[in-house]
């Protein structure tokens, strides 16, 4: 089992859609949670964080985090074709120290 | 405001020759890491570092090696380069343990090509 799973894409949603983008960990101890969106030949840019149970939200981006599933979860509401691009899930794990280990990404395509 | 500077963008470079990827920030990060990605592909750590004079090879197997000689600069280097070397490379900091934001900040990343 890989430590940090992506749900296999290609994901296409219709502008305006909600987007849902699912990530699970196996490692029951980890603390810190972080989405990343990576443009076509970009870097990865640091889009939520989040920590404890429950959502967090920024604009249209909704971070959900149940530990007791072991799972993190990416919402994009009124998605928009500017939000199309590859969607990293990382995760700290316990005794990683400061390491995020990366799912592989799951990339997500806004049809107009 | 403050960032993340990797240079050169692109490279194109021949086989056999020795390079050095530059990698500065700004932000006074003690933690920075560099990683590989292969388009389309996911991310692989190299090398990381907690600190001045302090290296660790990451999961990644990699022939290259890296430096901390000071705080901001945490540069890569290859001594001789070989076609399997091609790809990008993205350098990130973090300011984990000294209260600050908790996840990577990336560079821009240089594109690699050996010919």
């Amino acid at each position: 089992q890989k430590e940090v799973e992506q749900n296999s894409g290609p994901l296409s949603v219709p502008e305006g859609a909600i987007a849902s983008l699912n990530c699970t960990y196996s490692d029951r101890g980890s603390q810190s949670f972080f989405w990343y969106r990576q443009y076509s030949g970009k870097s990865p840019e640091l889009i939520m964080s989040i920590y404890s149970n429950g959502d967090k939200e920024d604009g249209r981006f909704t971070a959900q985090l149940n530990k007791a599933s072991q799972y993190v979860s990416l919402l994009i509401r009124d998605s928009q074709p500017s939000d199309s691009a590859t969607y990293l899930c990382a995760v700290r794990m316990a005794g990683a120290n400061s390491k995020l280990t990366f799912g592989k990404g799951i990339t997500l395509s806004v049809r107009p | 405001e403050a960032d993340i500077y990797q240079t050169p963008r692109y490279l194109v470079i021949g086989t056999g020759k020795k390079i050095t990827l530059e990698c500065s920030q700004t932000m006074g990060h003690d933690k920075m890491y560099w990683y590989q990605q292969d388009p389309g592909m996911e991310l692989h750590l190299i090398h990381y570092s907690y600190g001045v004079n302090s290296t660790e090879k990451g999961d990644l197997s990699s022939e290259s090696t890296v430096s901390r000689i000071r705080t901001e600069h945490f540069p890569l280097t290859l001594e001789s380069a070989r076609p399997s070397h091609t790809s990008q490379y993205l350098c990130a900091s973090s300011d984990w343990g000294a209260g600050g934001e908790d996840g990577y900040t990336f560079g821009s990343g240089t594109r690699l090509t050996v010919v």
